[in-house]
Order: structure tokens, then sequence, then C-alpha cells
């Protein structure tokens, strides 16, 4: 059973526009998200995070929104830059106690068109 | 680089065979943890390890067993493989213990190929 979800295998967006990529949980009990960011031939990188108490966070050209009613969070990028282009994973995890397994989606691959 | 180390890059194995997999964690991270991303199931938690103690199983088979060493290294021992174990194996890194979230770091992986 999938807790998080990533519906859209791959995105294509314009160099300078916005690119929305998309997840949705089903653990309630998720308390913590984030997402990584993966190149070819290389390990996942932390991109950005958001606990479950706020609904936005913002690190530069990055934004992460929470609805913890929908039990949905997307990942803004503005403007997009050919260097975006990668995989795209959201994950979550549930905090405390020390044990701190991630639980990924299935990853989006994002695609800059020059 | 993240500072985590994955050996070997690339292994190519037969059915039925045992692999180990080892990982070298950054510099003052005492947990471990082990992913594996398979083409269909995305990138699954295994398990993790703190300090030499295991802290928490996900989706491990019984076939798979990892230790976590007084040095802090850690090794995946993958036993009677199967085909569908061909996959990339990450291993991760992070100063864990605490009750909040640590970030953790990635290494490149190993990509295992059984035959």
């Amino acid at each position: 059973d999938q807790q998080v979800k990533q519906n859209s295998p791959s995105l294509s967006v314009q160099e300078g526009r916005i690119s929305i990529l998309n997840c949705d949980y089903t653990n309630s009990m998720f308390d913590y998200f984030l997402w990584y960011k993966k190149y070819p031939a290389e390990g996942p990188t932390f991109l950005i995070s958001i606990s479950s108490i706020k609904d936005k966070n913002e690190d530069g050209r990055f934004t992460v929104f929470l609805n913890k009613s929908a039990k949905h969070l997307s990942l803004h990028i503005v403007p997009s830059q050919p260097g975006d282009s990668a995989v795209y994973f959201c994950a979550a995890i549930l905090t405390g106690g020390g044990a701190d397994g991630l639980t990924f989606g299935k990853g989006t691959h994002l695609i800059i068109q020059p | 680089d993240s500072g985590v180390t994955q050996t070997p890059k690339h292994l190519i194995t037969a059915t039925g065979q045992r692999v180990t997999l080892r990982c070298s964690p950054r510099s003052g991270d005492l947990s471990v943890y082990w992913y594996q991303q398979s083409l269909d199931q995305g990138l699954q938690f295994l398990i993790q390890y703190y300090n030499g103690e295991e802290r928490a199983k996900g989706n491990i088979l019984e076939r798979f067993s990892a230790q976590q060493f007084p040095d802090l290294h850690s090794e995946l021992n993958l036993s009677s493989l199967e085909l569908g174990d061909s996959a990339l194996y990450f291993c991760a890194s992070s100063v864990g213990g605490s009750g909040t979230y640590n970030e953790q770091f990635f290494g490149p992986g190993t990509r295992l190929t059984v035959l």
C-alpha cells in the first residue's frame, strides 16, 4: 500500500515558467514532509521540507505547500531553470523516537524545456 | 559529494548467490539507513541502525540482513538472490538519535543486477 503517492511520473515545463509537483499521502500520522531531488547516477539530495504545523515553507526559488485536510503537498519552483531537470521525490515521516526511515513516493521526472 | 560512500558501485551476480554491500557514513553521523530503489516500487526504506543498534525496520525481506560496526560503517547482506532483487541500493546517514528529524545524506548507490 503506497502511503505517499506522486501521480505524475513526468512533467515538462518551459524554462522561466513555474513548475508544480504534487504529492498525496494517506497516513495522517505523518508530521514532517520533504522533497528530494535526484540526478542520474547520484543519490537523492535534500531540497526543502515542511513540518505539519506549517502550511508553507519557502527557500529561494522553491516553495512547499502543505494542505493537511486534503493530505496533499506541492512543490513550486519559480522560475524553472535547466538545472532543475531531475527526478523529484516526495517523502514523509512520523518524527520522534529516533526512528527516521523515510516513506517516499515513486518520483516525478521534471524536464525543463529551453 | 554527500560524504557518504558506498562500495561497490556496480555488482552483477546470479540467482541464488549472496552479496554484501558496504556503506561508510559521513564523519560524525551515528545513524545509517538502507533504501532500495526498484523500477516498480520506487525508493523503499529497508532498515536503520543507530550507533551499532538496529533502530527501525521497513520493508526488508528475511533474506536480507544488515549490521553496523563499531567504526560505524554498515553492511547490507543480500542472500538467495532473485531476479526481483535487481535494484539500486542507497545508504544514507544522519546525526540521528534525537526526537526531531535529522537530515539524511545519501550515498551514490550500488546498482545490483541479478542474472
